[in-house]
């Protein structure tokens, strides 16, 4: 599982207020990704990482913000979480080595 | 933009039957194709990835094809087993870009 934890793992909260979800890894891999997965849609990626201080968007940012200030943690922030972010949120990372990628074990999130 | 479609979006099979799932790119740049198998409540994971140099590759009761004229590679499953039920996806991506498309998901269902 290339020791990726997500923190939270499940998280309720209200429409309007500010939530940060944890993504750390232990594998010292450069590249760190969130995607979120929602029924019908797949895995859409919202924003990555290729290393430290250094990230991009994906398909689906609006609304999202990310922020990596250092190799094993990637955090994403939903500013001001709305009904439409309501998903399971997944991290992953490559090492840039090899291709593979390994996910964390997912964040349900429920914005009411 | 850059799009992967995955067909079918669910299958049923006997157990003992083969499953196949399709998948079709857009971007002919594209030349890492991996497959990953999510079980319910679990994070995806990989089960085995092509490469375009590679028309085919097997592993154990798994394989995968690859028709880079058509854009389209295949998941096979030999002699299906109830712990193969699980959602399938597919992705495609660039070798050494580690940013990946992937299909919206097939849920396979192998009755016992």
């Amino acid at each position: 599982d290339a020791g990726i934890t997500q923190s939270p793992r499940h998280k309720v909260t209200e429409t309007g207020t500010p939530v940060t979800l944890r993504c750390h890894q232990t594998e010292n891999h450069r590249y760190m990704y969130w995607y979120r997965q929602d029924p019908g849609h797949g895995l859409r990626l919202i924003h990555y990482s290729y290393g430290v201080k250094d990230t991009d968007k994906g398909e689906v940012s609006d609304g999202y913000s990310v922020s990596r200030s250092k190799t094993e943690d990637f955090l994403l922030t939903l500013e001001s979480a709305t009904s439409s972010q309501t998903s399971v949120y997944f991290c992953a990372t490559v090492s840039g080595i090899t291709d593979t990628q390994y996910f964390g074990p997912g964040t349900r999130l429920t914005v009411l | 933009g850059e799009n992967v479609e995955q067909h079918p979006s669910t299958l049923s099979v006997q157990e003992g039957d083969s499953a196949v799932i399709k998948c079709t790119y857009s971007d002919s740049a594209s030349n890492y194709f991996p497959w990953y198998k999510q079980e319910l409540g679990k994070r995806p994971q990989l089960i085995i990835d092509i490469r375009s140099n590679v028309g085919e590759k097997k592993d154990q009761r798994i394989a995968v094809t690859l028709n880079k004229t058509a854009k389209h590679f295949s998941l096979h499953i030999t002699e299906t087993q109830p712990e193969d039920s699980a959602v399938y996806f597919c992705a495609a991506g660039l070798s050494g870009t580690y940013k990946y498309i992937f299909g919206t998901g097939t849920r396979l269902k192998v009755l016992a």
